[in-house]
């Protein structure tokens, strides 16, 4: 059974950089690719990017990518996210989510929220 | 990029059908076949339904059915349940190498 489960402060300062982490168990990280997808309140999911093992390869949103980075860990098969100059527009429900194919992710973390205030 | 658009409410009584609709461009929806949909009760994590367009992964019910036709996807749920009740977003590969999400529907079962 494989499990996602996003962890991190949930609570991060205007102009900080929000840190979150993805454990996965039941797969390798070596393996699919590895994405985070967020949720601000009363609104749609966003797709931030995603990450693969090999070549530690990485693709994020356009809108995003200026304050995006992606990382892998494959000793504690993690992957983890860094948003910098966060401000209130980054306040989410951030979810981490094994992606295969192109478009499909199959296992999803249940979310973290994460509130950008000062 | 912008997200795909979905209406943003449908309704349908119990063992009624509906469809939702996904329109992109010809950047992502309507170049390739990588369009998935998801099920999403919130609180929840987001489930995956339908994914390249019309297969369904093991567990989910043939009731959920997908298709395309230009840069429009569709899911159709048949024979409504009241535990379809939810939100439900599609996805779509972009020739950015990207993946893009819709906007988001709420389905109402009545």
């Amino acid at each position: 059974q494989v499990q996602l489960h996003e962890s991190g402060p949930g609570l991060v300062k205007p102009s900080e950089t929000l840190s979150l982490t993805c454990t996965v168990s039941g797969d390798s990280i070596s393996t699919h690719f590895w994405s985070w997808i967020r949720q601000p309140a009363g609104k749609g999911l966003e797709w931030i990017g995603r990450v693969y093992n090999i070549g530690r390869s990485t693709n994020y949103n356009p809108s995003l990518k200026s304050r995006v980075t992606m990382s892998i860990d494959t000793s504690k098969n993690q992957f983890s996210l860094n948003l910098s100059s966060v401000t209130a527009a980054d306040t989410a429900v951030y979810f981490c989510a094994r992606g295969r194919g192109s478009s499909l992710f199959d296992y999803w973390g249940q979310g973290t929220l994460v509130t950008v205030s000062s | 990029q912008s997200a795909l658009t979905q209406s943003a409410s449908v309704s349908g009584s119990p063992g009624q059908s509906i469809t939702i609709s996904c329109t992109g461009t010809s950047s992502d929806v309507g170049h390739y076949n990588y369009v998935s949909w998801y099920q999403h009760h919130p609180g929840k994590a987001p489930k995956v339904m339908i994914y390249d367009v019309s297969n369904r992964p093991s567990g989910v019910s043939n009731r959920f059915s997908g298709s395309k036709s230009g840069n429009t996807a569709s899911l159709t749920i048949s024979g409504l349940q009241a535990e379809d009740e939810a939100d439900y977003y599609c996805s779509s590969y972009t020739n950015s190498t990207t993946v893009v999400f819709g906007g988001g529907t709420k389905l109402t079962v009545l």
